[in-house]
């Protein structure tokens, strides 16, 4: 059975930083592509970045809110990927899911995400 | 990026009815157009993509369709474990987008 488990959620004030953490099991990590979506309470879903598989590449792509403030990083080794995120605000404030990603290469990459993890609650304070 | 706008953003209805869902993208984004179902306090699942394929797991009464930039969400016989929120979501493009989600409630 997939399963996805994030840790790390925390309180923290503003211009923080806090390292997220999702362990896999059930399915062949090195392979997957792996993304990291958020939900603010009461609010939709927001996509926060990707990254590909090593044998695809590795790439790592984020949403303009959070690129250059956050870093995914991937420990196959380990089954786990991160979400470091620096420089936190406020708006930052959400549920964290891992997933893993569906992908189909057409006419470029197209990838969705397919298994969620329950998330992990960040609440960043001012 | 592109923008994905839902409608309505709330409806009431009975158990047995049909409801329908829509999905509107800004810019064209072929079939890459996929639905997710959300109860509270639970995660999101997958019930469709590309558009009309129904993911394994997901019953029949829910369907896909669409292509370009307006896609359509059915379920046909509305079950009382079908109310809850629904999102379409775009992976044309790299940077992926959802909708505003769909409130599904009892009426």
């Amino acid at each position: 059975e997939v399963q996805l488990v994030e840790s790390g959620g925390a309180l923290i004030k503003a211009g923080g930083s806090l390292r997220l953490s999702c362990a896999g099991t059930g399915f062949t990590f090195e392979n997957a592509w792996m993304s990291w979506v958020r939900q603010a309470p009461g609010k939709g879903l927001e996509w926060v970045g990707r990254i590909k598989s090593k044998l695809d590449g590795g790439t790592i792509d984020y949403a303009p809110p959070v690129k250059g403030r956050f870093t995914i990083s991937r420990d196959d080794s380990r089954n786990m990927v991160h979400l470091q995120m620096n420089s936190l605000k406020t708006g930052d404030s959400a549920m964290y899911y891992c997933t893993i990603d569906q992908y189909y290469y057409g006419s470029g990459d197209h990838y969705w995400p397919e298994h969620w993890g329950q998330g992990t609650l960040v609440t960043v304070s001012s | 990026d592109i923008q994905m706008t839902q409608s309505p953003s709330s409806l009431s209805a009975s158990v047995g009815d049909r409801v329908t869902i829509t999905c509107r993208a800004s810019q064209i984004t072929d079939s890459y157009l996929n639905w997710y179902q959300q109860k509270v306090g639970k995660a999101p699942k997958l019930l469709i993509h590309s558009a009309s394929n129904v993911q394994s797991g997901t019953p029949s009464r829910f369907s896909g369709s669409g292509s370009g930039t307006d896609f359509m969400l059915t379920i046909s016989n509305l079950q009382p474990e079908d109310f809850a929120t629904y999102y379409c979501q775009q992976s044309y493009t790299t940077v992926l987008t959802f909708g505003g989600g769909t409130k599904v409630e009892i009426k």
